[in-house]
């Protein structure tokens, strides 16, 4: 299995472009994750779904945020407008339903608004 | 309903052990740790579940004490391979979420 697939894995983009990252899930894996990390905040989690269904989405900071999960493998998430201070290595993960063993992570997107 | 970890960072020589704290203010049903190394992701350590066990991993194990919501990871005999930022995830009972404690950066030195 490749594992959790993120792209880009870079992306500068200037204030007020639309942003969109993506995600595909290891095969079996029922549960998906979006977190964003920074030095000041750490790990935190945006949005998380279970067979794709949106479970929890009070992380999503503004509603300049939005994630889809069309199907059972892939997933997007998307910033429109983009603003400096959404820079950050934003990350996916995925795991079963129990999360018995644990996540499994992408490689993460470093995000750059300038 | 971020745990709090403890030390913020810790440097040792090689073959010293060390001890990593997690605590969280919320009732826990499990515990996980991962370790991230710079620039790469977080990956996955062990998974502790309510009922306070002890699990090992090579010369890395935890415990988790759910009446003290606290979760410690043992690294003995530390190597240069250990350097990286640890971080504990809690999760609550019904929900398969984590919150992620602020991390700990370990360095092992020759």
């Amino acid at each position: 299995d490749a594992g959790v697939i993120q792209s880009p894995r870079h992306e500068v983009t200037e204030m007020g472009q639309e942003v969109t990252l993506r995600c595909k899930l290891i095969s079996g894996h029922n549960s998906l994750f979006w977190y964003r990390q920074t030095m000041m905040r750490g790990l935190e989690l945006l949005i998380y779904f279970n067979n794709n269904v949106p479970i929890d989405d009070s992380g999503m900071p503004e509603d300049r945020f939005s994630a889809k999960m069309p199907n059972a493998s892939f997933s997007t998430l998307k910033i429109q407008p983009s603003e400096p201070r959404d820079s950050a290595v934003y990350f996916c993960a995925s795991s079963s339903w129990t999360a018995a063993y644990g996540y499994t992570f992408g490689s993460g997107t470093r995000l750059t608004v300038v | 309903q971020q745990p709090v970890q403890s030390p913020q960072a810790v440097i040792l020589r090689e073959g010293e052990d060390a001890v990593i704290n997690c605590s969280s203010s919320k009732a826990l049903y499990s515990v996980h740790w991962y370790r991230q190394k710079h620039g790469e992701a977080p990956v996955f350590l062990m998974i502790l579940l309510k009922g306070g066990e002890q699990k090992g991993h090579e010369k890395i194990s935890a415990s988790f004490n759910e009446k003290k919501q606290q979760s410690s990871l043992y690294l003995t005999a530390s190597q240069l391979s250990y350097s990286g930022t640890y971080f504990c995830g809690t999760g609550e009972t019904g929900a398969n979420n984590l919150f992620f404690g602020t991390g700990t950066r370990l360095t092992v030195i020759p």
